[in-house]
């Protein structure tokens, strides 16, 4: 089972907007709404951002959203900031008890 | 304040055994599901395992299937991993983590372990 599809990086500037996309099929993001997103700084664990594909846990931004169209899920962060520079993983339930990770985006703030 | 602690990692030859643990803290640890994730260096994040709240319902990644055991001791409140036959491939950083519902996310994670498998 192949890794989720996502980009190897983003970047953009302070106060703008960027979106990664993460791309399975329709055994995993597209026949299923466990699709969640996590924030990874170098040398840390991973953090949750959004859950189900669209639910945010307490405590994260409302700067950060998550969508879904068929089989591509994204991750959306508005009004950029540099604490917003990291390594960011989609993950997606794929039946049969397993999930699958994607290979992770690093995002660069400029 | 949830916490999870990881400990057991280290250096391993190749063929060799390792059990990795994770004290849990902070909630009630027999009422969730309870997950293994890696990452080798560089690499991206892998899931590994999971078990139910009780321990009777394991389940593997194919690439550990029949050398890795999940496994629990709820009044211990602390999560095991038994690595056998171990690969150079298993080298990674191993994180236990805390699953929000039986099929939802990873809410939260402990700091990992690394685990180095070579001669």
């Amino acid at each position: 089972q192949s890794a989720l599809t996502q980009p190897r990086s983003v970047s953009g500037s302070p106060g703008q907007s960027v979106t990664i996309s993460c791309t399975g099929t329709t055994s995993d993001i597209g026949g299923y709404n466990y699709v969640s997103w996590y924030q990874q700084h170098p040398g840390k664990a991973p953090k949750l951002m959004i859950y189900d594909v669209t639910k945010r846990p307490s405590g994260v931004p409302d700067r950060f959203s998550g969508s879904k169209s068929g089989s591509t899920a994204s991750l959306t962060i508005s009004g950029l900031q540099a604490e917003d520079e990291a390594d960011y993983y989609c993950c997606s339930y794929a039946g049969s008890y397993t999930w699958i990770f994607g290979g992770g985006t690093k995002l660069t703030v400029l | 304040e949830v916490q999870l602690l990881e400990s057991g990692g280290g250096l391993v030859q190749p063929g060799g055994s390792l059990r990795l643990s994770c004290e849990a803290s902070g909630f009630t640890f027999s009422s969730y599901v309870m997950t293994w994730v890696r990452q080798a260096p560089g690499k991206g994040l892998e899931w590994v395992s999971q078990i139910s709240g009780s321990g009777v319902n394991t389940y593997y990644a194919d690439s550990v299937k029949g050398r890795f055991t999940i496994s629990r001791d709820n009044s211990k409140n602390t999560l095991y991993l038994q690595m056998n036959s171990l690969r150079a491939e298993d080298t990674a950083i191993y994180y236990c983590a805390k699953r929000i519902t039986i099929l939802g996310a990873l809410d939260y994670w402990g700091q990992g372990t690394l685990v180095t498998v070579s001669s």
